[in-house]
């Protein structure tokens, strides 16, 4: 089993629909989560940080960590063209004094006007 | 707002030359990495680097590979001898403690990318 296991899509939606994007994870000591978006041929970018199970909410986007399940989604609100790209599900253990983390493969989305 | 940089952009190469990605991260970071990408494939880690020296690798970081914070600024990946499969999308990243403060935000601020292509 993988690590990070993410649905790679596509996801083509309409302006305005509500955006689900979900990662199961197999290691236990997972502890932190996070989701990037990336544009196409950039860098990846920090949407959400979470630690342990729970719920974030940041604008438009909202994310939720059920460690029980091993399951962690992201939802986008409103959703508006510039959203369309790639969004990256990541997590790392705790301890230790760096940040290595372990990603999804990606979730490509578009947003249609 | 503070960014990583990454040169060259894009660099094409012959298999088995001598590579070296160059990268500045955000000057008050302490933390760095390198990560690969795979057309199509996952964001894998390679190195992390703390200190002067790698505090953890992949499987991946074989012999080949190297990296260096030859000055107080640059953080470089050296590929010594270039294959097929090292054609991929390379970044690099800075994160953790401010120099001075036990604060840790945890968040990775990644470059652009250096997009690696061997022949």
């Amino acid at each position: 089993q993988k690590e990070v296991e993410q649905d790679p899509g596509p996801l083509s939606v309409p302006e305005g629909a509500i955006v689900s994007l979900n990662c199961t994870y197999s290691n236990s000591a997972f502890q932190y989560f996070m989701w990037y978006r990336q544009y196409s041929r950039k860098g990846p970018e920090l949407l959400m940080y979470t630690y342990s199970s729970g719920n974030k909410e940041d604008g438009r986007f909202t994310a939720q960590v059920d460690k029980s399940s091993k399951y962690i989604s992201l939802f986008i609100r409103d959703s508006q063209p510039s959203d369309s790209a790639t969004y990256l599900c990541a997590m790392r253990k705790s301890g230790g004094s760096n940040y290595k983390l372990t990603f999804g493969k990606g979730t490509l989305l578009t947003v249609n006007p | 707002e503070p960014e990583v940089t990454q040169t060259p952009s894009h660099q094409v190469t012959q298999m088995g030359q001598e590579v070296i990605l160059r990268c500045v991260p955000i000057s008050n970071h302490l933390y760095f990495y390198w990560y690969r990408q795979i057309l199509g494939q996952k964001v894998e880690f390679l190195v992390s680097f703390y200190n002067n020296e790698i505090s953890e690798k992949s499987e991946i970081f074989d012999d080949q590979f190297s990296v260096e914070r030859p000055d107080g600024s640059n953080f470089t990946l050296k590929i010594r001898s270039t294959k097929l499969e090292d054609s991929a999308m390379y970044f690099c990243a800075s994160s953790g403690l401010t120099s001075g403060r036990r604060t840790r935000t945890g968040e990775l601020f990644f470059g652009e990318g250096s997009r690696l292509t061997v022949l």
